[in-house]
């Protein structure tokens, strides 16, 4: 069982590029969602889903889309990367609403410049 | 939502069991107790939840107050690969769209020496 995996691992971007962090989980779980994590401050949600077809916003959402098209992934977009962007991401999925047990992938360190 | 209060650090010999405390003081009556841990460069880890009576599972114990204003995650003999931040996060009960999310705060950073 692979769990989440998230892809990259690592991703090097400039201000204003676009791309999409990857999430994957072979589970089957209903919920996924997006942290962030910055340097002395705790994860953020960025993006939850609590199955496919739905998707609301948590607390820092502003610059990041997500879509939910599967249960097993769980993509989110960044349109128009910001330094401010700069941080490491967590995709999380969990059996049922409530994150009662949540596996975490390994995150994807992004750095904007 | 509730808060927790953790301290920033804590230093513990290897080989003997480890308390973390969590302060919660406005915790509502249906709030869960959730434990997270985060060793480096990782993912945060599932540790162990509760609500009202102490939990014991592979990993650790959750002992609880009586009041439920603070808990205690026991790690009953700790190792160094225990080395990490230990998050104590409250989670309303899931009543649908909307209320689906943990609150992490900065945690406690547990060190094991050796």
């Amino acid at each position: 069982n692979a769990g989440v995996t998230q892809t990259p691992k690592f991703q090097v971007l400039k201000t204003g590029q676009s791309m999409t962090l990857q999430c994957a989980q072979d589970m089957n779980h209903e919920y996924m969602s997006w942290y962030r994590q910055d340097p002395g401050m705790g994860l953020r949600l960025i993006h939850y889903s609590v199955g496919a077809g739905i998707t609301d916003q948590g607390e820092v959402p502003n610059g990041y889309n997500v879509s939910r098209s599967t249960t097993e992934d769980f993509p989110l977009r960044l349109l128009s990367a910001a330094p401010s962007q700069t941080s490491v991401y967590f995709c999380a999925s969990s059996y049922g609403g409530g994150m009662v047990e949540a596996f975490f992938g390994q995150g994807t360190r992004l750095t904007v410049v | 939502d509730a808060k927790t209060t953790q301290p920033n650090s804590m230093e513990s010999n290897e080989e003997e069991p480890v308390h973390l405390p969590c302060n919660h003081s406005t915790i509502s009556g249906t709030d869960y107790i959730h434990w997270y841990r985060q060793l480096p460069s990782q993912g945060p880890e599932y540790v162990i939840h509760g609500l009202t009576s102490n939990v014991n599972n592979r990993m650790a114990s959750l002992a609880i107050a009586e009041d439920r204003k603070s808990s205690t995650l026991i790690l009953h003999r700790a190792t160094l690969r225990d080395a990490a931040v230990y998050y104590c996060i409250l989670r309303a009960p899931s009543r649908g769209f909307g209320n689906e999310k943990l609150t992490f705060g900065t945690g406690t950073r547990l060190t094991i020496i050796p």
